[in-house]
């Protein structure tokens, strides 16, 4: 497809279960980002990805999450033993590069509701 | 560290009429900066950015946004505002090398 895919669109998941939230970036965006949407908190950044450099895990708000990108293209959001506070939109994105001005805007895709009861 | 600021939860304006979105930023170097909207149920768009150059840049919609180094703001305007402007609002900022960094968002409202 032409934009950021993301599946699943909605998530709902028992407190304690683990979760996988996955995104198809755009072809040849070598930069991965995943967001965090919180009603009334913005965008929180959480981790992102630039061709085989170490990603950035700065924003990532507990051990019990993470992320991986394989071979340069998909990556997956992994929450353990998810909390109700984890409840918001996941927001994945892509861009041409990090660095570089001309190429730096990102695409966001449709993001994933995730829902923890 | 680099922040962004959207001082406005709300903006409210009729339409027609002129409307801002204020932005203000921190940051130690030179900063990218970009405008984002969120229509209901929907995903971020992309709408302008600044890197560098005109201070002055124009994005999509209608939309354009003033670089102010002194005051160190963003500030996001349309000459005259359409009920289906009525969205949410983000600003960012970044630098070279950084993922970008969003402001909480505006929700503007255009009545008509």
């Amino acid at each position: 497809g032409a934009g950021v895919s993301q599946s699943p669109s909605n998530k709902v998941t028992e407190k304690g279960k683990d979760v996988e939230l996955r995104c198809d970036p755009i072809s040849g965006h070598t930069a991965l980002y995943w967001y965090r949407q919180s009603l009334g908190q913005g965008l929180e950044f959480l981790i992102y990805f630039q061709g085989n450099s170490a990603p950035d895990k700065s924003g990532l708000p507990s051990d019990r999450f993470s992320a991986e990108r394989t071979g340069g293209s998909v990556s997956t959001l992994t929450i353990q033993r998810t909390q109700q506070e984890d409840s918001a939109v996941y927001l994945c994105a892509s861009s041409l590069g990090v660095t570089g001005g001309g190429s730096y805007e990102q695409y966001f895709g449709p993001g994933t509701r995730l829902t923890v009861t | 560290a680099q922040s962004v600021a959207q001082p406005e939860d709300q903006v409210n304006v009729a339409e027609g009429n002129p409307l801002t979105v204020k932005c203000t930023y921190s940051v130690s170097g030179n900063p990218y900066l970009f405008w984002y909207v969120q229509y209901p149920n929907r995903g971020l768009q992309f709408l302008l950015k600044y890197i560098t150059g005109d201070n002055l840049v124009k994005g999509s919609y209608g939309f354009e946004a003033e670089f102010n180094k002194s005051q160190t703001s963003f500030h996001l305007k349309k000459p005259s505002a359409l009920v289906s402007d009525s969205a949410l609002y983000f600003c960012a900022v970044g630098q070279a090398g950084t993922a970008l960094i969003f402001g909480k968002g505006t929700t503007l409202s255009v009545s008509s």
